[in-house]
């Protein structure tokens, strides 16, 4: 069976500064996606940022960019020039066939 | 606005009585999702449509749960015999064809409280 843990239930940053959130999972496929959800508080969830496995490089989206070490089945990511608007729940994701399996989530704090 | 777009937004019911919640995903997208996602937890699959079509279920999704896709457009879940148990998030997503990776765009959410 799929699993995706998040080992952080909450993290804080100070403003400008930079977070990274841990995922790792678990998974027998060689070929899969991986992706990270932001969730703001009553707001919907929206896409951070992919990462196809079969690809080496990891993935990048301005300050958003991720660590993606398949032999350790780790995904984590990391958040830059850290701003007020980045608070949020975020969600580690495997896609596993038609549906996501969704990890319980990291509460990311920004301090001013 | 082009998104995915839930009905009603919030819902409390009594025990027992019968729900149900309507999503409308981004027009043109073939593949529609149900999600539910409890307090501190993430998103939990519960069913997908291709078209009109189900084509999987969760476990999740007991013989008091129904899904609809008429025609392919809007989705309907019904919750029959309302339990406590059945309060959470309720989240609708969509999909385009054709896309390999799947990125699925997730609506604003139906949240149910059962007293």
């Amino acid at each position: 069976a799929q699993t995706v843990t998040q080992s952080q239930p909450e993290m804080s940053v100070q403003e400008a500064e930079t977070v990274t959130l841990s995922c790792t999972y678990d998974t027998s496929e060689s070929d899969y996606y991986l992706f990270w959800y932001k969730q703001p508080p009553s707001r919907q969830m929206i896409l951070v940022i992919r990462q196809e496995a079969y690809k080496q490089q990891n993935a990048t989206e301005n300050r958003f960019s991720v660590n993606f070490q398949k032999a350790a089945k780790s995904f984590s990511l990391k958040i830059s020039d850290s701003q007020l608007g980045d608070a949020a729940m975020y969600f580690c994701a495997y896609r596993r066939g038609n549906k996501l399996v969704f990890g319980a989530g990291t509460i990311l704090r920004v301090k001013s | 606005d082009t998104g995915v777009s839930q009905d009603p937004r919030h819902k409390i019911t009594k025990r027992g009585q019968n729900v149900t919640f309507r999503c409308d995903p981004i027009s043109e997208h073939n593949r529609l999702y149900w999600y539910r996602q409890t307090l501190g937890q993430g998103p939990e699959f519960l069913t997908y449509f291709q078209n009109e079509a189900q084509l999987e279920k969760s476990r999740l999704l007991s013989d008091r749960f129904s899904a609809e896709r008429p025609k392919g457009s809007f989705s309907t879940l019904e919750i029959q015999r309302t339990e406590q148990g059945d309060s959470a998030m309720y989240l609708c997503a969509s999909s385009p064809k054709g896309v390999s990776y799947n990125e699925q765009f997730f609506g604003p959410g139906t949240r149910l409280t059962v007293l």
